[in-house]
């Protein structure tokens, strides 16, 4: 089967820095994405990773390595806007996403 | 960028009337439209796709007969909760794509909040 794993939640302190991570075991790989939803909001798009390596826009990067079927999002500068939670998803060899269960993550003061 | 709209973006209906939800994406043609539900503190759960012209493809589990999906144009979706009760009570969100491979990130809604008492 397929399947996503995240965190289900995580907490860390303005200012700082978190790495949220993602697992995957997917029939075929064709993208990984990183989305934010805040609580009663749509999701947003955040990261596309298709080849291994560090992606970086801003505060935020995203990891891929295909081979261990392993991403981590990485945000710096933490604020407290981005207390939310980030979900994994990844577009399979029939290009349907596949979603993860997402991880909720807390900001504190 | 990309904007999707849906309306209503909330509803209360009583148990056994039907709902249309409506989902435009506003400045670009989606090939594919997708229909998401997801209830209080757990993930979205594919519900459908939906392809211009097309049938709907239904996930495993969710009734065709009861969420009726019509992609009329390259811009409209809608789903239709027929009969509902109670436990159809969700934040519906759909989302469209411009479809195929690569970087195809598709564009959600701002969702639609369903209460059936």
């Amino acid at each position: 089967g397929q399947n996503i794993d995240q965190p289900t939640e995580m907490t860390a302190t303005e200012g700082a820095i978190v790495q949220i991570n993602c697992t995957y075991q997917t029939s075929g790989f064709n993208g990984l994405f990183w989305y934010q939803q805040h609580a009663g909001e749509a999701p947003t798009f955040l990261s596309y990773n298709v080849l291994d390596g560090l992606e970086e826009k801003g505060r935020f990067s995203s990891f891929l390595s295909r081979s261990k079927g392993y991403s981590y999002l990485l945000l710096k500068e933490l604020q407290m806007k981005d207390s939310a939670s980030y979900l994994c998803a990844v577009k399979d060899s029939n290009y349907q996403l596949i979603w993860g269960a997402g991880t909720k993550l807390i900001i504190k003061p | 960028g990309a904007v999707v709209s849906q309306h209503p973006s909330w509803v209360i209906c009583k148990s056994g009337t039907s709902v249309k939800i409506e989902c435009r994406s506003l400045d670009f043609q989606a090939t594919t439209m997708f229909w998401y539900r997801q209830f209080p503190k757990q993930s979205l759960m594919l519900m459908a796709t939906s392809n211009e012209g097309s049938k709907a493809t239904y996930e495993q589990g969710v009734e065709k007969d009861k969420f009726l999906i019509n992609h009329a144009s390259l811009t409209l979706s809608t789903l239709t909760v027929t009969s509902a009760h109670p436990e159809d009570s969700s934040f519906y969100i759909c989302s469209a794509s411009l479809g195929g491979v690569g970087l195809d990130e598709q564009y959600f809604g701002p969702g639609t909040r369903l209460t059936v008492t």
